[in-house]
C-alpha cells in the first residue's frame, strides 16, 4: 500500500516564477492536508481539502496560494509569483475520513528553494 | 485560540540515558494529541497518540500519557539509542482534524 506521495521532491524557482505542488493522498484517503515547515521552524496548517471542495483554507495566505483537490489526479498547492520567503518544505497530508483522532499520514515533503 | 508548546532543543543525551521532552497544550475543548518523528530529510511519522484524558500512547520504547489537569503529553523513553536522533513533534488535532504543531524538539544521541 503506497504511502502519500509528493512531486516534485526538490523545487527551485526564480522570483516571480509560478510553483506547482502536487500530493497523491494514500489509497482509499479522501482527504487532504497542506502544512509548511519555515526553516528551523514548526510544521503550520495551510489548508484541509476534500474531493473537490476546500474545507478550511483558514491557514492560507491570502495573495498568490490557491490549492485544489479534484475529483480526479492530485491535490495541487499552487504559488504564484514566488517571493524569497515562500522558501519552505511543504508538506501534504492524508487520512481516511477526516475526524480529529484519526491519524494523518504525511508524504516526503517538497522542498521549495526561490532564488 | 489552539497551541502547543514544547522545551526548546537541542537535547543532547548519551546513548541509554533517559528522555523526557515536555509538551503542554492550550486548546478550547478535548483535543486528539500526537507524538510525531522527523528524521533529516524526511516526512513526518507518527510516533504515538492519546485521542482522551489519562490514554497512555506508547510505540517503540516510547510513551506518552493525556494529562487533561495540567494540560500536558510529555514524552519519555527510558533507554535512548543514536538512531532515536531525529526532531520530535507535539501536536493537538480538535474540530477539523488539522493539526496545530509545537515548534519541534531536536533531539542528538551520542554513542
Amino acid at each position: 500500500n503506497a504511502g502519500v506521495m509528493q512531486n516534485p521532491r526538490h523545487l527551485v524557482r526564480r522570483r516571480g516564477q509560478e510553483a506547482r505542488l502536487r500530493c497523491s493522498p494514500m489509497k482509499g484517503h479522501s482527504h487532504v492536508y497542506w502544512y509548511r515547515q519555515l526553516p528551523e521552524e514548526g510544521l503550520k496548517f495551510m489548508v484541509y481539502l476534500q474531493k473537490e471542495n476546500i474545507i478550511d483554507e483558514s491557514g492560507m495566505p491570502k495573495e498568490r496560494f490557491s490549492a485544489e483537490f479534484p475529483k480526479e489526479g492530485p491535490s495541487i498547492l499552487r504559488i504564484q509569483q514566488v517571493v524569497r520567503g515562500d522558501s519552505a518544505a511543504y508538506f501534504c497530508a492524508s487520512s481516511s475520513q477526516g475526524f480529529s483522532q484519526e491519524t494523518q499520514y504525511f508524504g516526503p515533503g517538497t522542498r521549495l528553494l526561490v532564488l | 485560540g489552539n497551541s502547543v508548546t514544547q522545551m526548546e532543543g537541542p537535547v543532547t543525551l548519551s546513548e541509554e540515558a533517559f528522555l523526557t521532552i515536555n509538551c503542554t497544550y492550550t486548546a478550547t475543548g478535548y483535543p486528539s494529541l500526537f507524538w510525531y518523528v522527523q528524521y533529516p530529510g524526511e516526512g513526518l511519522q507518527l510516533l504515538l497518540k492519546a485521542t482522551k484524558a489519562d490514554d497512555k500512547g506508547s510505540n517503540k520504547g516510547f510513551e506518552a500519557t493525556y494529562r487533561k489537569e495540567t494540560t500536558s503529553f510529555h514524552l519519555e523513553k527510558g533507554s535512548v539509542q543514536v538512531s532515536d536522533s531525529a526532531v520530535y513533534f507535539c501536536a493537538l488535532s480538535l474540530r477539523g482534524n488539522m493539526l496545530t504543531f509545537g515548534g519541534g524538539t531536536r533531539l542528538m544521541v551520542k554513542p
